[in-house]
Formats: structure tokens, C-alpha cells, sequence
């Protein structure tokens, strides 16, 4: 199994711009989460899908940032337009069943290191 | 807010000494897991354990549980240099929904 996939790893770009985090979740994995990591605030969770469905996106900052997934295998992550503060690194991962009830783990990406200047 | 918060926020030992990181969390549980993040890399599950537990062990790894003190403890043995890394734990916050919260981790250095 070649795990949860994100691209690109790196991502430097211009306030302003759009920009979008892309995630492949394991195979026959239920649920798929997006995280965003900065040293002042730790590890967040915008947002997480089941079976493709969001249900829940309280973590979702700001109407500039905004998540799909068409189908069981992808997942975008899209922020328009990108500010400074959005630079931080970008979690996706995904699990089999629920994790807070049924214990299943999550499994991470490496993450996308997002920079906005 | 944090559900989840490490204690040391760092620790810095030598190798073959044991490490023991701290957990405490705010609301009812089902189970609380702790993570572990290699510089630049996603996290990785270490261990689970459930809120009917007290005690868990896995290879080197021990972790244990206090409901009453909502507190957990992970207890690295005869540590590596190849254990350093941040850890963190992770318990779902409360209102129904399943997303885990994590705490801002404890950051591990194993001296050679």
C-alpha cells in the first residue's frame, strides 16, 4: 500500500494567488480529514469527509479556503486567494472506520508545505 | 481549543535511558491515541488505547490511562537515537463529531 499521497510537497507563491493541496487517501478508507500544522497553533483540523460527504468544516478558517472530494480516491484542498498567514503545512489523512469510537488510526501524508509571500 | 496537551513540550535524553511523555485532555473518551512526527514527515500511529484500559504495552512503547485525572502517559524504554521526534496525543472532542484533536506534542531528543 503506498499510503496517503499528497502533492506537491512544496508550494511557494504570491499573495493573492489560488492555490490547491491535493490528496490521494488509502484505498477503501471511509473517512479523510485535512489538518493544517503551524508552530503557534500545533495541529488544527478544517475540515473531514465520509464517503466522499463533508460533515464537518468548523475548522475551515475563513470562506477562502474551501474542500472537495468527487470521488473515494481524491481530495483538493483550495484556498482563494491565499494570504501570508495561510503559510503552514497541510495535512491530509485518511481512515478506515471512525477513529473517536471505533479506534481506527489515521494515517497521514507527508504534507504540503504551503508559503505564501 | 486543545483537546490534548503533552507535557514536556520538550525532553532531551540519553540513548538506552527511558522517556515518558505526559497526556492530559479535557472531556469524556473512547479512546486516546498517541501519534509520533519525524522532522518534516506526517504522523504516525503509534498506539490506542480505550477508556476501559488502564494499561497498554507495544514493543518498547507503554502507555497508560487515567480517566479519573483524564490523563494519559506514553513510556519510551530503552530509547534510540532513531525514537527522536515531536509526539502527540489525540482524543476526539466532544459534540458527535470524529475528527481527532491533537496537542502541540512533545519534542524528543535522543543524544547519542
Amino acid at each position: 500500500d503506498a499510503g496517503v499521497i499528497q502533492s506537491p510537497r512544496h508550494e511557494v507563491t504570491e499573495m493573492g494567488q489560488e492555490v490547491t493541496l491535493r490528496c490521494k487517501p488509502i484505498s477503501g478508507h471511509d473517512y479523510l480529514f485535512w489538518y493544517r500544522q503551524t508552530m503557534m497553533r500545533g495541529l488544527e483540523l478544517l475540515i473531514y469527509f465520509n464517503n466522499n460527504v463533508p460533515i464537518d468544516d468548523s475548522g475551515m478558517p475563513e470562506d477562502r479556503f474551501s474542500a472537495k472530494m468527487p470521488n473515494a480516491s481524491f481530495s483538493t484542498l483550495k484556498i482563494q486567494p491565499s494570504e501570508p498567514r495561510d503559510s503552514a503545512v497541510y495535512f491530509c489523512a485518511s481512515s478506515l472506520r471512525l477513529t473517536g469510537v471505533e479506534g481506527s488510526p489515521l494515517h497521514f501524508g507527508n504534507g504540503t508545505r504551503l508559503t505564501v509571500t | 481549543s486543545q483537546q490534548g496537551e503533552e507535557d514536556p513540550q520538550a525532553l532531551s535524553i540519553q540513548e538506552g535511558e527511558n522517556a515518558t511523555m505526559n497526556c492530559s485532555y479535557k472531556t469524556s473518551i473512547n479512546n486516546l491515541q498517541w501519534y509520533r512526527q519525524n522532522s518534516g514527515r506526517g504522523l504516525v500511529h503509534l498506539i490506542l488505547i480505550r477508556s476501559n484500559e488502564r494499561e497498554k504495552h507495544s514493543g518498547r512503547l507503554r502507555v497508560t490511562l487515567d480517566t479519573s485525572k483524564k490523563s494519559s502517559s506514553l513510556l519510551i524504554t530503552a530509547s534510540r537515537a532513531a525514537d527522536t521526534a515531536s509526539y502527540f496525543c489525540a482524543t476526539v472532542s466532544g459534540g458527535g463529531a470524529d475528527g481527532l484533536t491533537f496537542g502541540k506534542g512533545t519534542h524528543l531528543i535522543i543524544q547519542p
